[in-house]
């Protein structure tokens, strides 16, 4: 089973919006990561939150971590065109020596329109 | 600007033949994963690889698909015979253990079709 899962499974706005994903998750966890995908490509790395950090900032992305809920939004403020892709949240079960075999959710597909 | 490298891009080919995708991964990355992705059933972990040892293969077909690192260049995947129902698109991504981050570099894919 999917350690992550995103919400929504899709979101329409137009620019100059936010925009705000959610993620949940089932296990504890050393930290959990946000990537994007854009059409036709890979995924690319956004922000990692670690499990004793409750928010995080980079740019016009913010994400939160309540591990109490197991769960992690990420906020895009002011979209952009873009901005439009699929944004995955990956995590997985803790390991020994703080790692982690990562699995991905199936993904919030972010459109925004100019 | 280092970058995880899979060829091809794209394979279409007949039921029943032998696919091989191979990626390079960034280097000085010791772990390497490979995923497939599709509409129904999202971003699948197949296998995962640290120091070319398989560590996780848990989420592979085993009577069709195989997973090697030959050198710490290269890694494979292989399907033996191939099936309509592989169609996807095959990820491999690298990254380094021991700054228990786990963040992965992605390549561009390999989008195979199998008629």
């Amino acid at each position: 089973s999917q350690q992550g899962e995103e919400d929504p499974q899709a979101l329409s706005i137009q620019e100059g919006e936010n925009a705000t994903m959610n993620c949940s998750y089932k296990t504890s966890i050393n930290n959990l990561q946000w990537y994007r995908q854009n059409s036709g490509r890979g995924l690319v790395h956004l922000i990692l939150i670690r499990s004793n950090e409750r928010e995080k900032h980079s740019g016009r992305l913010r994400v939160t971590l309540d591990t109490s809920k197991k769960s992690s939004s990420l906020l895009i403020t002011a979209s952009r065109a873009a901005d439009t892709a699929s944004y995955f949240c990956a995590t997985g079960p803790a390991l020994s020596g703080g790692s982690y075999i990562p699995t991905f959710g199936r993904g919030t597909s972010l459109i925004v329109h100019p | 600007d280092a970058r995880v490298t899979q060829t091809p891009r794209h394979k279409v080919t007949e039921m029943g033949q032998e696919v091989t995708m191979r990626c390079q991964p960034i280097l000085g990355h010791n772990t390497v994963f490979w995923y497939r992705q599709t509409m129904m059933q999202g971003l699948e972990l197949l296998a995962y690889f640290r120091n070319r040892a398989p560590l996780d293969d848990s989420g592979m077909p085993k009577d069709r698909f195989s997973a090697e690192m030959p050198d710490a260049t290269l890694a494979t995947l292989k399907i033996q015979p191939s099936e309509p129902r592989d169609s996807a698109v095959y990820f491999c991504a690298s990254g380094r253990t021991g700054d228990a981050k786990n963040i992965q570099y992605f390549g561009a894919g390999t989008r195979l079709s199998v008629l």
